[in-house]
This record gives C-alpha cells, structure tokens and sequence, in this order.
C-alpha cells in the first residue's frame, strides 16, 4: 500500500525567502512521484514530477524537489519565495496497483506568503 | 488552461436529488480519473475509466456511478445526494503514452446539498 505524508498543514514565509515544503511516501513499489499546486477556486497544476531519473527534479515557477529513497523524502523547495506562490501544495505518491498507476494525495500544505 | 473541461461549475441541489457532472478530457488522453475534494476528507480518488472502460476503483460510494462515452467525455451520476456528499468535484486526465500518470486537472464543479 502506498502512503504519503505533508508534514506540515501550513507554512509560513516572508517574500524573498526560501521555502520547505516537507513530503514523506510510503510505497512497496519504485514510486513516482509528484507535487501539484492549486490556487484557490481553481484546479491542481503539475510543478514537477520524479520518475526514476534525476534525484533532483526541477519544475515550473523555479521549485525544485529532491527525491531521497533512504529518507523516503520527496521534498519541495524554492530559494526565493514570491507573493504569487501562495496556494495549497499537494505532494502525490503514485504506484502501479493491478497495472494502473493510482495517485495518494497528501492532505495539503497551505503556504502563506507576507509582503 | 489544463485543456481538461468540467461542466457545470456550480451546482446546488437539494438532499435526496441526483445530478450529474460532465467532464472532457485533453484532446489525445484516453484516461479519465475522478475525485472528491472535502475539507475533512482531503482529495479523495473515486474511480478511473481508460478509453471507456472502468480501470480502477477508489474510494466511490455505491451511490454514485461514472462512465466514459465513446467520444471520451466522462460523466458522474451522484444519487440519493446526502448533506455530506458538499465537495469540489474535479476531473482530470492522463495522456496514453505516460506509464507514470501524470494527470491534468479541470477547474473542477462545486456542488453544494441543500
């Protein structure tokens, strides 16, 4: 069974400084894995996704994220925090189940950036 | 823009009613996934159809039903609506050469139970 885990509902940071989104997975398989974004009343939009290449995986809007196997870690960062990356952060774990790659959603991490 | 449409984007019914929700898929993407999203229960999977078949099968209840038309549209038949079943209702799509579902997602409807 897979599993992911957001350790942190919100995060809170200044414009211009760096963000930690933390994600931990679960999974019996060689995951992929993925980070959406949404914003609000709006639908979730891919920032980047690990597929078994590169560790380090580079996204859209300058995010990154590093996948760590012997941490079980798949998390999110940006050196420099902008006031349009407000939104809630959702990381994804997904393995193959019966031949069908069937996507855990954490339960969301709400980043909140002050001027 | 995801390319991926949902139609209606609200929806307010009253409990005991049935509606349904209409999605279409990005054009070329044979997959269609459907999920909950709640305040308590997060975003849930419900179900997944691939090229009009049903695929797989999450957290659906026996209450609400879905299908793929040949044309790839999707649609979700919510019945018997109870109070409980208020959520954003999102749609997305994979495209059939990406093993590692990389999904994209409509705007997604809001349905409200009165």
């Amino acid at each position: 069974a897979q599993s992911v885990t957001q350790l942190d509902s919100h995060v809170s940071v200044s414009e211009g400084t760096p963000v930690l989104l933390r994600c931990n997975y679960s999974s019996s398989y060689s995951p992929s894995l993925f980070w959406y974004v949404q914003h609000p009343n709006k639908g979730l939009q891919l920032l980047l996704k690990y597929t078994s290449a590169a560790t380090l995986v580079k996204g859209i809007n300058g995010f990154e994220a590093e996948f760590k196997k012997s941490e079980t870690s798949f998390h999110l960062t940006k050196p420099s925090a902008h006031m349009s990356d407000a939104a809630e952060y959702f990381c994804v774990v997904s393995d193959p189940r019966g031949g069908s790659y069937i996507p855990t959603f954490g339960r969301g991490t709400s980043l909140i950036v002050h001027p | 823009d995801s390319g991926v449409t949902q139609t209606p984007k609200h929806l307010i019914t009253a409990t005991g009613q049935r509606v349904t929700l209409r999605c279409s898929p990005r054009s070329g993407d044979l997959s269609v996934y459907w999920y909950q999203q709640s305040l308590d229960q997060g975003l849930q999977f419900l179900i997944q159809y691939y090229n009009g078949e049903e695929r797989a099968k999450g957290n659906i209840l026996e209450r609400f039903s879905a299908q793929q038309f040949p044309d790839l549209h999707s649609e979700l038949n919510l019945s018997s609506l109870e109070l409980g079943d208020s959520a954003l209702y999102f749609c997305a799509s994979s495209p059939p050469q990406s093993p590692y579902n990389e999904q994209f997602f409509g705007p997604g409807t809001r349905l409200t139970v009165l």
